[in-house]
């Protein structure tokens, strides 16, 4: 049971450039969320999702976007790379009333 | 929304009990939830408390909830080195989306 996985677990980019971070869980859970880690600041969420075809803006949304065509699937966009975007990446699943379960971390560098 | 606030670091010996502090605004949290986070690696869920708890106790750790001041802790008991790391908290409140994590606190442990 792989659980939540994450790829890639490290990247760099160029100001200006995108890329898709890649979020799977195979629990069948119905809720899926995007966080980022930043020294002294705790996890802020990005965006999140309660199911197939939904998605909503967590706290801190601007310059990610986000869609949800199958359960499994929860890719998160940077269109337009910045250096304020440079952070630890993680994906979470939960069934509905149940504990957050994270996967390893996508660690971006934006130079 | 919710804000949850921890301190930033404790240092304990090895052996020693060591308790980690939380405090949060939103009275109405249904979850409450302890993480821990190793170098590199995602947060791994250690425990929870329901709201309508006063105490949880697994194995090595005592969780202890106080709705009136908003204060949960977390007491590992006979502190070991493999204990070393970053322990965020967490509350869930306004449906099962809405996790909001502190700013987590490292536990240093000496030998």
């Amino acid at each position: 049971n792989a659980g939540v996985t994450q790829t890639p677990k490290f990247q760099v980019l160029k100001t200006g450039q995108s890329m898709t971070l890649q979020c799977a869980q195979d629990m069948n859970h119905e809720y899926m969320s995007w966080y980022r880690q930043d020294p002294g600041m705790g996890l802020r969420l990005i965006h999140y999702s309660v199911g197939a075809g939904i998605t909503d803006q967590g706290e801190v949304p601007n310059g990610y976007n986000v869609s949800r065509s199958t359960t499994e699937d929860f890719p998160l966009r940077l269109l337009s790379a910045a250096p304020s975007q440079t952070s630890v990446y993680f994906c979470a699943s939960s069934s509905s009333g149940g504990a957050l379960f994270f996967g390893s971390g996508t660690q971006l560098s934006v130079l | 929304g919710e804000d949850v606030e921890q301190s930033l670091f404790l240092s304990v010996r090895e052996g020693d009990s060591s308790v980690i502090n939380c405090t949060y605004t939103d009275s109405s949290s249904t979850y409450l939830y302890w993480y821990k986070q190793e170098p590199g690696a995602g947060l791994q869920l250690l425990t929870y408390i329901f709201s309508n708890m006063d105490m949880k106790q697994d194995q090595r750790l005592t969780v202890l909830l106080n709705k009136k001041d908003k204060h949960l802790s977390l007491r590992i008991a006979d502190t070991q080195t493999g204990d070393s790391a970053i322990y965020f908290c967490a509350g869930r409140s306004g449906g099962y989306q809405k996790v909001t994590f502190g700013t987590g606190t490292k536990l240093q442990v000496i030998p």
